[in-house]
């Protein structure tokens, strides 16, 4: 089954404008998230992580928002730019497990 | 600062072989865990090893095995090739057991079973 889901397999946005990529879980252990971008013929990259004590984290023009209650989290990028193109994937841990369960992936591209 | 290394970049097998895959981790990482990205897929996890003892474990067959050495550099080894096992093979490393730090990963190994 999967644990972790982000439902929307594209999106598309202007340069300069606001990207959100969306991500669910099921599973209410999960207390670790992270968010990863990959470009083609390259191994997943780190971006930013939030742990469940926390509603928000940010790192320059990446924030992430965790809301336990609904258990969903969303990573925004402002602005976007056309380097940002690329597929997001979300990830998700427990502290009493070894592995993270990932989504499907989101492939954003970021128009000129 | 070493980040994490992967080869060979391309394998092209036949069914019914066996394949080795390495990854040298990213220095000061100690963990080493191994996933498989099918295409349109997030990634799976395989295993984790930790000083050198495999320390948790996904839904593959024991096929799938692995080492990791003193140095911290592991190996996947996969018998009997099916078909079902062209994907991409990724090695991350991390600091320390279990979920709990990032995992940074390799530009993986991207399998093809014929």
């Amino acid at each position: 089954d999967q644990q972790v889901k982000q439902n929307s397999p594209s999106l598309s946005v202007q340069e300069g404008r606001i990207s959100i990529l969306n991500c669910d879980y099921t599973n209410s252990m999960f207390d670790y998230f992270l968010w990863y971008k990959k470009y083609p013929a390259e191994g997943p990259t780190f971006l930013i992580s939030i742990s469940s004590i926390k509603d928000k984290n940010e790192d320059g023009r990446f924030t992430v928002f965790l809301n336990k209650s609904a258990k969903h989290l969303s990573l925004h990028i402002v602005p976007s730019q056309p380097g940002d193109s690329a597929v997001y994937f979300c990830a998700a841990s427990s502290n009493t497990g070894n592995q993270f369960y990932f989504g499907t992936g989101t492939s954003l591209t970021v128009i000129p | 600062e070493t980040g994490v290394t992967q080869s060979p970049t391309h394998l092209i097998k036949t069914r019914g072989q066996q394949v080795t895959l390495r990854c040298s981790s990213q220095s000061g990482h100690n963990t080493v865990s191994w996933y498989q990205q099918a295409l349109g897929q997030g990634p799976q996890f395989i295993f984790q090893y930790y000083r050198e003892e495999e320390n948790g474990r996904g839904n593959f067959p024991p096929r799938f095995s692995g080492l990791q050495f003193p140095n911290y550099s592991s190996e996947l080894n996969v018998n009997a090739l099916e078909l079902d096992d062209s994907a991409l093979y990724l090695c991350a490393s991390s600091l320390g057991q279990g979920g709990t730090s990032p995992l940074h990963f390799g530009n993986g190994t991207r399998l093809t079973v014929t």
